[in-house]
């Protein structure tokens, strides 16, 4: 039971650079999230898709855009990184649509900007 | 405007004493609220949550949280440490009567010494 998959788990990449991270759940949930986790300060969310074909701005959307491919997978792409978005990106998941229940985590991609 | 606090970054308790992690939160409506748990190097995982009914909620490894509406508070507690509950604890509060989405406290690392 695979639950959130991250893509990738580590990433290197210099000021400038652009890069996507990758999710996917196969629990057929319809909310997906992702969330930055910075020391201190908690997680913040970036984005979020409530429904399949549905995007909507969080907490900290600037320098990311996302993209929800299909009712499995949701994708958060930095087109050109900065150093401040050195942080840990988690994706995921929820079967109801506000908040009620429970999110499910992907284990985290750990981005470093050089 | 929701928000949520962990007035404390670390806990420390011996094995086998009760614990207890603070949350007081702040919303203009009935919260939602949730208790999640991270291990290292592993994104959060569900404990428990709040969304109306008994004051006291049951959860996940032996842990329950209090709901007190005058102290705007949600703590975290479980009667008997053990060792493994040596993790990452975060607090999270919705305000249902609004459109945005969780918002996480900044996190209280629970220490356990056997």
């Amino acid at each position: 039971n695979a639950g959130v998959t991250q893509t990738p788990k580590f990433q290197v990449l210099k000021t400038g650079q652009s890069m996507t991270l990758q999710c996917a759940q196969d629990m057929n949930h319809n909310s997906m999230y992702w969330y930055r986790q910075d020391p201190g300060m908690g997680l913040r969310l970036i984005y979020y898709s409530a429904s399949e074909g549905t995007t909507d701005k969080g907490e900290v959307p600037n320098g990311y855009n996302v993209s929800r491919l299909n009712k499995r997978e949701f994708s958060l792409r930095l087109e050109s990184a900065a150093p401040s978005q050195t942080s840990v990106y988690f994706c995921a998941s929820s079967g109801t649509r506000w908040n009620t229940g429970e999110l499910f985590f992907g284990e985290g991609s750990r981005l470093t900007v050089l | 405007a929701q928000s949520v606090a962990q007035p404390e970054d670390q806990v420390n308790v011996a094995e086998g004493n009760p614990l207890t992690v603070k949350c007081t939160y702040s919303v203009s409506g009935n919260p939602y609220l949730f208790w999640y748990v991270q291990y290292p190097n592993r994104g959060l995982q569900f404990l428990l949550k709040y969304i109306t009914g008994d004051n006291l909620v049951k959860g996940s490894y032996g842990f329950e949280a209090e709901f007190n509406k005058s102290q705007t508070s949600f703590h975290l507690k479980k009667p008997s440490a053990l060792v493994s509950d040596s993790a990452l604890y975060f607090c999270a509060v919705r305000d249902p009567g609004s459109a945005r989405q969780l918002t996480f406290g900044s996190g209280t690392q629970l220490t356990v010494l056997p």
